[in-house]
């Protein structure tokens, strides 16, 4: 079965220190890659995808992920985290033979001062 | 451009009643989805419509029904409410399928007392 996987639940980061997410999916086939954040109360806003080509994407907000197919992982990074940045934060996948996304449960990212 | 806009914010139902959920979207997106989000869980997938007329379950589609008459609308329904719907439901919409980013609404906290 399809699945996405975010293994940690909650990070905490100092504010201007680097940052990695981590996603993980399971299925053979060549996925399209998401990752979404959500600030409180709100909805979802894309960060970033990938669909094919580089396998490093640039987003939004300073965020990149790189996909690396051998380890079925999509991690999300930033080089410097700003306050702002606290929120949840998604992964999603989807596969051509689909007709829908598959999100992964979420990290929480806190950021300290 | 008011891309998915999602009514009512906030509802509180007592047990066995009824309510709809409104959910439209302005960009002619042909795919629209219904998700609830419950804390730590991620979002699951409630139903889903690939166009007008068309209309299918996803992964927790119980207690739920869809309708969609225009391009434009996806309500959900939830008939005879009981607390295990208590959640906060996104309504999304995508041009295609899953190789499409999904643009999200601000979501409805539904609570069941």
């Amino acid at each position: 079965a399809q699945s996405v996987t975010q293994p940690d639940i909650h990070i905490t980061v100092s504010e201007g220190a680097s940052l990695e997410l981590r996603c993980n999916y399971s299925y053979g086939a060549t996925p399209y890659l998401f990752w979404y954040v959500q600030s409180p109360g709100q909805g979802l806003q894309l960060l970033l995808k990938y669909f094919s080509g580089d396998t490093l994407v640039q987003g939004i907000k300073g965020f990149e992920a790189e996909f690396k197919r051998s380890q079925s992982s999509f991690n999300l990074r930033k080089p410097s985290v700003h306050w702002s940045d606290a929120a949840e934060y998604f992964c999603a996948v989807g596969w051509q033979a689909g007709t829908a996304l598959i999100f992964g449960k979420g990290t929480t990212l806190s950021v300290s001062s | 451009n008011a891309g998915v806009t999602q009514t009512p914010k906030f509802r509180i139902l007592k047990i066995g009643q009824s309510m709809t959920l409104q959910c439209t979207q302005d960009m002619n997106h042909n795919y629209m989805y219904w998700y609830r989000q419950d804390p730590g869980m991620g979002l699951k997938l409630i139903y889903y419509s690939v166009g007008a007329g068309i209309t299918d379950k996803g992964e927790v589609p119980n207690g739920y029904n869809v309708s969609r008459s225009t391009t434009e609308d996806f309500p959900l329904r939830l008939e005879l409410a009981a607390p295990s719907q208590t959640s906060v439901y996104f309504c999304a919409s995508s041009l295609q399928g899953p190789n499409q980013p999904q643009h999200f609404g601000d979501g409805t906290r539904l609570s069941i007392l």
